[in-house]
């Protein structure tokens, strides 16, 4: 099993649903980062959180440490946002170590 | 408008070549990790510096790789002699470390290599 399991591995939505991926992890930790890549595109970081809930416009990421879970939500979906999204934590006392979810691949439509 | 700066974007070139990558963190920032991505493997570390120390190079691949800071504005990876199996992603990324902990990384866009 691996540390950080990402569900579903890919995602199709219609343009304005709301969408939810969710990340667990098995390690103990003190942030969890969501990550984001383009098509052939460059990884950006969405998100660092260690608790409660984030927002960044469309953007909502949730974590709760006690049940190791975390999720990320987009609210009207949008074509662009059609992307990998990877939840990583970074391992229990190896500095900053980052463990990879295998990552979600979202296809909004039209 | 801080950024961490990779180059070349594109690389191509022939199996036994030595291949240099390299990486500008951003400014201030005292951490550096290089990554591989590939479709079969996603996302591995390969190499990690702390205030320009190694401290964990575990992922990769000794005989063939390298990974440098000879100072805090540039991180260099190294391959000699390149294979085709080395054809991949190596993306840089930089973050600031306090107490053990490292806050929000930030990427370069990346390095394609395809190795011929």
């Amino acid at each position: 099993k691996n540390e950080v399991e990402q569900s579903p591995q890919n995602l199709t939505a219609q343009e304005g649903e709301f969408i939810t991926i969710n990340c667990s992890y098995s390690v103990g930790i003190s942030a969890l980062h969501w990550l984001q890549q383009h098509p052939g595109g460059g990884i950006v970081s969405l998100f660092m959180l260690s608790s409660g809930k984030k927002k960044h416009g469309r953007l909502i990421a949730t974590i709760n440490i006690q049940e190791k879970h975390s999720s990320l939500h987009i609210t009207a979906s949008h074509p662009r946002d059609s992307a990998v999204y990877i939840c990583a934590v970074p391992k229990y006392n190896q500095g900053g170590k980052l463990i990879f979810g295998q990552g979600t691949e979202l296809s909004v439509k039209p | 408008d801080a950024r961490v700066t990779q180059t070349p974007r594109h690389k191509v070139t022939e199996m036994g070549q030595e291949v240099t990558m390299r990486c500008q963190p951003i400014l201030g920032h005292n951490t550096v990790f290089w990554y591989r991505q590939t479709m079969m493997q996603g996302l591995e570390l390969l190499a990690y510096f702390r205030n320009r120390a190694p401290l964990d190079d575990s992922g990769m691949p000794k005989d063939r790789f390298s990974a440098e800071m000879p100072d805090a504005t540039l991180a260099t990876l190294k391959i000699q002699p390149s294979e085709p199996r080395d054809s991949a992603v190596y993306f840089c990324a930089s973050g600031l470390n306090r107490d053990s902990l490292t806050g929000e990384l930030f990427f370069g866009e990346g390095s394609r290599l395809t190795v011929l």
